[in-house]
């Protein structure tokens, strides 16, 4: 059963800490992303990579980090830098360069304290 | 600078009556199209999608109209269903061209609301 995994569903962490958000794969899709969402805001794009070891600064990833060192899995690190990191956020792929469409995960709600 | 933009934050349609949602878009580079649909703290599903060389694309209750002139896009639902009450996202993209590669811009979506 193919899909995308996004784990925890809930995470909470104290002011001043990285938390380190799982986001993995088994759809053999090249590209995947990273979006935020906030009430009222959409998704923005935080990162993205198109193939491994290759990935691209969104519209907002000041704060955060990540890595694509297997195909499957795309973690984002949010640091201590993001100075508003209470959010909602998705993990997409896309299968590859001649299609567009995006398919999602279902998420991370990260809290915190 | 917001490029996709939806303008009705909510929408409130009765059972069975037709939904309609409405986007539009600024950058004439865009040329692909993408309606997403989706539930409180879950993801988004995709849900229909349109090329630039059409003006219309339907699936079952879903259709899609695309206005290049006007740079508005709509989607439809008829008949609408209870189910369907979620957040829709409107995205574009300019598709293959360099460093924007598979990137989708997003509006900040409408609330339909179905009622009974």
């Amino acid at each position: 059963d193919g899909g995308i995994t996004q784990s925890p569903k809930y995470l909470f962490r104290k002011e001043g800490q990285n938390v380190t958000l799982s986001c993995e794969q088994n759809l053999n899709h090249d590209a995947m992303y990273w979006y935020r969402q906030d009430p009222g805001q959409g998704l923005r794009l935080i990162y993205y990579s198109q193939i491994v070891n290759d990935f691209q600064k969104g519209d907002i990833a000041e704060g955060y980090s990540v890595s694509r060192e297997k195909k499957e899995s795309f973690p984002l690190t949010v640091t201590s830098a993001q100075k508003n990191p209470t959010a909602f956020y998705l993990c997409a792929s896309r299968e590859g360069a001649w299609t567009d469409t995006q398919y999602f995960g279902p998420g991370t709600r990260l809290t915190v304290l | 600078d917001q490029q996709v933009k939806q303008n009705s934050p909510s929408l409130s349609v009765q059972e069975g009556r037709i939904s309609i949602l409405n986007c539009d878009y600024t950058n004439s580079m865009f040329d692909y199209f993408l309606w997403y649909k989706k539930y409180p703290a879950e993801g988004p599903t995709f849900l229909i999608s349109i090329s630039s060389i059409k003006d219309k694309n339907e699936d079952g209750r879903f259709t899609v109209f695309l206005n290049k002139s006007a740079k508005h896009l709509s989607l439809h639902i008829v008949p609408s269903q209870p189910g369907d009450s979620a957040v829709y996202f409107c995205a574009a993209t300019p598709g293959g061209r360099g460093s924007t590669l598979g990137r989708l811009y997003f509006g900040r979506g409408t609330q339909l609301t179905v009622w009974p």
